[in-house]
């Protein structure tokens, strides 16, 4: 089936600094990645729609200049924190999908910002 | 109004029971439903998807979808107390939208 690898599981970062995180689909050609935040005790939000090539579409309250998306193959997407603060701390998780209804998970990548 | 919506919760069943799962949603226009399965501190992972009314049954696992109600609900029969974990409803349309989850305990 599908796999989608997302790279680091975890990490630890001083505030100010910045993180990226990698989601790749291993075995197929994502038309679609979407980035998602979720935070304990709650539901996955999604912040983010990329799609190969062009520029990505951020759901309301996400700010672009923070959370830096690049798509830059069908199979890569990038998401970088940049100038990390506490409140970012949060489990991110990348889904791409390859057509149709396929969505198809990170193993997600938890995020302590210090 | 939320987009999806599961308002029941926690949920604690006894081992082999049934533990009946709801969520509604707002926007009629979607085509696609899945039911999610997250371990804690883990990713989602599928449990079922259901496009058309009615039944569909994968093992254990029934997804009932009612749209004219607006309402997708997943049945587990003979509850395992591995099946504890939230269960997260979401609704495709040109992105998959969550709903906050539902925590069921399946108690040995």
């Amino acid at each position: 089936g599908a796999v989608v690898s997302q790279h680091p599981s975890w990490v630890i970062c001083k505030s100010g600094t910045s993180v990226k995180i990698e989601c790749r689909s291993l075995d197929f050609q994502a038309t679609t990645m979407f980035w998602y935040r979720q935070f304990p005790k709650q539901s996955l939000m999604l912040m983010a729609t990329s799609n190969e090539g062009s520029k990505a579409t951020y759901e309301q309250g996400v700010e672009k200049d923070k959370f830096l998306i690049n798509h830059a193959s069908l199979t890569l997407s990038t998401l970088t924190v940049t100038s990390a603060h506490p409140e970012d701390s949060s489990f991110y998780i990348c889904s791409a999908r390859e057509g149709g209804d396929g969505y198809t998970f990170g193993s997600g990548t938890r995020l302590t910002v210090v | 109004q939320k987009e999806v919506e599961q308002n029941s919760g926690p949920l604690s069943v006894p081992e082999g029971a049934i533990a009946s799962l709801n969520c509604t949603y707002s926007d009629r226009g979607s085509q696609s439903f899945f039911w999610y399965r997250q371990y804690s501190g883990k990713s989602p992972e599928l449990i079922m998807f259901i496009y058309s009314n009615g039944d569909k049954e994968d093992g254990r696992f029934t997804a009932q979808l009612n749209k004219a109600s607006q309402y997708v609900s997943l049945l587990i029969r003979d509850s395992q107390p591995s099946d504890s974990a939230t269960y997260l409803c979401a609704v495709a349309n040109s992105k998959l939208t969550f709903g906050k989850g539902i925590t069921l305990s399946v108690r040995p």
